[in-house]
């Protein structure tokens, strides 16, 4: 079992729906929670981070974290076409000496219809 | 713009051969990691350096090896080329020792014939 799991997709919907993206996680110790959304050919780009359970908003983008159910959500309200990319989350626990690597999804990819 | 450069862009090697990878930091970031990204996968962490030590690595032989440079350059090295190298080669830096807000660079894109 892979210590994160997140549906590849393919996910399209049209423009101006609410985009819900989701992420299972086993590993207990993971504290900080990441979303990168990433275009073609191009490197992660970091979109929201959090550390705590509950939602974190920036924009159109809402972030939700579910310690309990080791469950973590994005939410894009009111898509856009720029929407269009793969979203990845990751996540990250902190070892004893202080070092940490993160862990990631493989990827949702996402369209945006106009 | 994360002001995270790497170079080469692409690479084509062949199996067996060595490659070096690049990576220049934003100035003042003290941690740089790299991952590799197979295609239609996530990234895979490769290992970290803080201040020019080795500072974790992930599941990947000892045929890949990094150093990081005072002036908050880095490179990935890669020994005996193996076909199931090709991937995208993503570095990513960060202020202290937290990857919590992570920039990443391109990427550099190797084939391994």
């Amino acid at each position: 079992q892979k210590e994160v799991e997140q549906d590849p997709g393919p996910l399209s919907v049209p423009e101006g729906a609410i985009v819900s993206l989701n992420c299972t996680y086993s590993n207990s110790a993971f504290q900080y929670f990441m979303w990168y959304r990433q275009y073609s050919r191009k490197g992660p780009e970091l979109l929201m981070y959090t550390y705590s359970s509950g939602n974190k908003e920036d924009g159109r983008f809402t972030a939700q974290v579910d310690k309990s159910s080791k469950y973590i959500s994005l939410f894009i309200r009111d898509s856009q076409p720029s929407d269009s990319a793969t979203y990845l989350c990751a996540m990250s626990a902190r070892s004893n000496f202080g070092n940490e690597k993160l862990t990631f999804g493989t990827g949702t990819r996402l369209t945006i219809i106009p | 713009e994360t002001g995270v450069t790497q170079s080469p862009t692409h690479l084509i090697k062949t199996r067996g051969q060595q490659v070096t990878l690049r990576c220049s930091s934003q100035s003042g970031h003290n941690t740089v990691s790299w991952y590799q990204q197979a295609l239609g996968q996530g990234p895979q962490f490769i290992f970290q350096y803080y201040r020019e030590e080795e500072n974790g690595r992930g599941n990947f032989p000892p045929r890949f090896s990094g150093l990081q440079f005072p002036n908050y350059s880095s490179e990935l090295n890669v020994n005996a080329l193996e076909l199931d190298d090709s991937a995208l080669y993503l570095c990513a830096s960060s202020l202290g020792e937290g990857l919590e807000t992570q920039y990443f660079g391109p990427g550099t894109r190797l084939l391994v014939l």
